[in-house]
């Protein structure tokens, strides 16, 4: 069965911190994505990587970075974390050759 | 700009009843089109998708969705809704053609609620 896992479901940090969100898919997808979620805006991409060092950004990276040093795992990172950075963040994966992308089950970041 | 709207924020409907939930897109091309479910605190399932062919598309759980290219439009529908449905969905596109680094890389709708009654 398909997976793709995020390191923590809760995140309390606090303004100004760095924080790591990881995320692993034991499919071999080329692609990976990070989205945050928040009411009445659905998912925005923040970032993308289509490959192992590569990396692209997406809709709202400002404020965000990311590293993928191994095919199969992804991070995001908040270089220093702020308030309006609180919301759910998910991540998925996909082939090259779209067919529907496979998420994780989010982390939920609350930044204080 | 490429978008994907959802018109109904949140939906309420009883047990049983049938369902529909209306995704329209603005893309120069028609898209890869996708739905997929969020229940509570959960990440998000793939429902169903249309890439060509038949424009009625079956899913899991039941659901089944068209795409009908005159109204730019891919809705999803329910014959009849159980409670276990009570979750968020959203409409996805993703550009046939996008090719390069942009291949595989989805818009989002702003999702709608279903909430049912028993």
């Amino acid at each position: 069965d398909v997976k793709v896992t995020q390191s923590s479901r809760y995140l309390v940090k606090r303004t100004g911190e760095k924080v790591f969100l990881e995320c692993v898919q034991d499919m071999d997808h080329e692609n990976m994505f990070w989205y945050r979620q928040d009411p009445g805006l659905g998912l925005r991409l923040i970032y993308f990587s289509y490959d192992v060092k590569m990396k692209e950004k997406g809709d709202i990276p400002e404020g965000y970075s990311v590293s993928r040093e191994k095919k199969e795992r992804f991070s995001l990172i908040l270089e220093s974390a702020s308030t309006n950075q609180t919301s759910m963040y998910l991540c998925a994966s996909s082939t090259m050759d779209v067919i529907g992308q496979f998420f994780g089950p989010g982390t939920r970041l609350t930044v204080l | 700009a490429q978008s994907v709207t959802q018109p109904d924020i949140h939906i309420t409907v009883s047990e049983g009843a049938s369902l529909e939930l209306r995704c329209n897109y603005s893309y120069g091309a028609t898209p890869y089109l996708f739905w997929y479910v969020q229940s509570p605190g959960q990440g998000l399932q793939l429902l169903l998708k249309y890439f060509s062919g038949d424009t009625l598309v079956q899913g899991i759980k039941g659901f089944e969705a068209e795409f009908k290219r005159s109204q730019s439009s891919f809705n999803l529908r329910k014959p009849s809704v159980h409670w276990s449905d009570a979750a968020e969905y959203f409409c996805a596109v993703v550009h046939p053609n996008a090719g390069g680094t942009s291949y595989g890389k989805l818009t989002f709708g702003q999702g709608t609620i279903l909430t049912v009654h028993p």
